[in-house]
């Protein structure tokens, strides 16, 4: 099945330990997202990638690094340095191709610092 | 700014009546929005979206309208179910065909049988 992939769905993580979050599309999408989610608040942008090699600081991307190797795949990594890392992480794609398409969305991990 | 400690407006409706929910976006050099629900757990669903040389659009049982003057959007449900519940989310992509995708607070719709 195609789709968006996002793992793991619930992470733990230590305090000042580094994690990092997987996802994955086989969509051939071009364009790739991360946004943040606190609970009974809207999503906020960390990073996005157009491209392959390629990608941009989103409205809260202190504290996150990303990397974007392959076209399918691109990692969140919350660092130490990111004072409230607890929420839900949401990975999107869309293809971006020959103009602006909707966004598909991954089911979402939810990392909490213990 | 971000909208960190705001919580999301909420709409109650009794089943079989119409859904207005509203958004306001910022960017007026956006030329394509979309329309989100978000069930409690999961990730946001595509519900449909609008290009900015439309001022409406329709779907099965929604309708979203365009206001470029006011920078305003809106989702219309007809006919709510329970099954609707959930939390709205309107998005905006700006400018250029590729750029960042950005949403709106949202708003929690409960449906009442």
């Amino acid at each position: 099945d195609g789709g968006i992939t996002q793992s793991p769905k619930y992470l733990f993580r230590k305090e000042g330990q580094n994690v990092t979050l997987s996802c994955e599309q086989n969509l051939n999408h071009d364009a790739m997202y991360w946004y943040r989610q606190d609970p009974g608040q809207g999503l906020r942008l960390i990073y996005y990638s157009q491209i392959v090699n390629d990608f941009q600081k989103g409205d809260i991307a202190e504290g996150y690094s990303v990397s974007r190797e392959k076209k399918e795949s691109f990692p969140l990594t919350v660092t130490s340095a990111q004072k409230n890392p607890t929420a839900f992480y949401l990975c999107a794609s869309s293809i971006q191709r020959q103009g602006p398409t909707e966004a598909f969305f991954g089911q979402g991990t939810r990392l909490t610092v213990v | 700014g971000e909208s960190v400690g705001l919580h999301l407006p909420t709409l109650s409706v009794q089943e079989g009546d119409n859904s207005i929910i509203n958004c306001a976006y910022s960017n007026s050099a956006s030329d394509y929005f979309i329309w989100y629900k978000q069930e409690s757990g999961k990730g946001p669903q595509f519900i449909i979206d609008i290009r900015s040389n439309m001022d409406k659009r329709q779907g099965q049982r929604v309708t979203v309208l365009l206001n470029k003057t006011v920078k305003h959007l809106s989702l219309q449900i007809a006919a709510t179910q329970p099954g609707d519940s959930a939390v709205y989310f309107c998005a905006e992509l700006g400018g250029t065909s590729y750029g960042k995708l950005t949403f709106g607070q949202g708003t929690i719709l409960t449906v009442h049988p």
